[in-house]
Formats: structure tokens, C-alpha cells, sequence
């Protein structure tokens, strides 16, 4: 089955202690996004990859880091978590194709909470 | 800047009703414009993609109108379903590589 697979689900952890949040796609898709969601807010994105050792700042990067070393994984890394990084988290891709002609794919989010 | 306006906030309509629920954005320059469904606590599901270059797409009983040139895109839902509720996001892809997307209109079916 065609999917983007995100873990953990969930996730509690202190304020300061490192962790990272995987992203899985099998589509062979080169597109890869991480997106924030919070309420009022909606969703705001973080990093995106246009292909392997590609990788941009979205809208809201500070506090966070990305790597692509191979196309199907994405990382989500934060080096020094804070509270305000409390929200839940969503992977996506996309095929590219040399266009942005196509939609996304989602994983199905995971919720951090920094205590 | 690109902003995607989702409008109503939330709705409530009986079930059976027919109902439209609207996306609104600030620049025409965009290469597709994607309609998704999220139930709560839960990941995005894509229900429509609309190329620039197209109008309409339909899916079961699901309709989606694009018009670059106002701005606007509309998702129709025909004859509603308790099932239908949840939260349906519109995202734009404007050029770049990034993408927008509305805070979402939150339907409620009564069954």
C-alpha cells in the first residue's frame, strides 16, 4: 500500500532532551514536507526537500532540523525541544515529476507534547 | 503573500442537506489547489486535486469548482451523511515548492 508512515504517533518528553520524528514514503516520490499544526493556526510548514541532500526552510524552522540522505526518509529533528514546539506534527509527499503539478500524501500526524 | 481564507469557520447542517463549503486566495499564479478531509486527532486525507488549468474535478459525491481569476474555490457536497463530518482543508500550491494552506472549515452532519 502506497503511504507516507510517520513515528512515533505520540510523544511526551522534557523540555531539552533531543528526539527525532521519522517520516516513511514507498512511493518513490522526491517531494518530502513537514508541517506543523496548531489550533487557530492551522497548518504551517516547517522544512521541505526537493530530493536527496536538498532540503529548504518552510515558514516556521527555528527550533528544528531536517536531513534527506535517502529519498524515501525525512527526519524531523529537534535538537533542544521547548514547550512551544507542543503541536502536532504531519510528514507529506509528493512526486515531482519537473512539475508541482501533483498533490500530496500525508502520514497520520504525530503528537508532541514538551512538558 | 499568498493567504487561503476558508469560510464558514464551522457548520452545522441536517443530514441529506446539500452544502458548499468555500476557499478563497490571494494570488491567481497557482498550480493546483488540493481539497482535504481530516477527522479529529487524525492525518489529512486528499479527497480532490484541481490543476490550474482546470475547472472542476468530481469525486462520488463530492464536486470541486476552481476560478483562478476571483480567487475562489468551492467544495459541493450532495446530500450529507453523518460521515461527512470533519474538518476539509483547501491547500494552494503557489510557484516554489511550498504550500498554503486555510484553517479549515469544521462540518457537523446531524443525523
Amino acid at each position: 500500500e502506497a503511504q507516507v508512515t510517520q513515528n512515533p504517533r505520540y510523544l511526551i518528553t522534557v523540555t531539552g532532551k533531543k528526539l527525532t520524528v521519522t517520516c516513511s514514503q514507498n512511493m518513490n516520490h522526491e517531494y518530502m514536507s513537514w508541517y506543523r499544526q496548531d489550533p487557530g493556526l492551522g497548518l504551517r510548514q516547517i522544512y521541505y526537500s526537493m530530493n536527496v541532500e536538498v532540503t529548504d526552510k518552510g515558514d516556521v524552522p527555528e527550533g528544528y532540523k531536517v536531513s534527506r540522505k535517502e529519498k524515501r526518509n525525512f527526519p524531523l529533528i529537534l535538537e533542544s525541544p521547548s514547550p512551544n514546539q507542543t503541536s502536532l506534527y504531519f510528514c507529506a509527499s509528493s512526486p515531482t515529476g519537473g512539475t508541482l503539478n501533483y498533490g500530496y500524501t500525508f502520514g497520520s500526524g504525530t503528537r508532541l507534547t514538551v512538558v | 503573500k499568498q493567504e487561503v481564507t476558508q469560510i464558514p469557520a464551522a457548520l452545522s447542517v441536517p443530514e441529506g442537506e446539500n452544502l458548499v463549503l468555500n476557499c478563497s486566495f490571494t494570488d491567481s499564479a497557482i498550480y493546483n489547489l488540493q481539497w482535504f478531509r481530516q477527522d479529529p486527532g487524525k492525518g489529512l486525507t486528499s479527497l480532490l486535486l484541481i490543476q490550474s488549468s482546470q475547472r472542476e474535478q468530481t469525486s462520488g459525491r463530492l464536486n470541486a469548482s476552481l476560478d483562478k481569476s476571483s480567487g475562489r474555490s468551492t467544495l459541493y457536497i450532495a446530500a450529507s451523511q453523518p460521515g461527512d463530518s470533519a474538518t476539509y482543508l483547501c491547500a494552494v500550491r503557489p510557484g516554489g515548492f511550498k504550500t498554503i494552506f486555510g484553517a479549515g472549515t469544521r462540518l457537523f452532519v446531524k443525523a
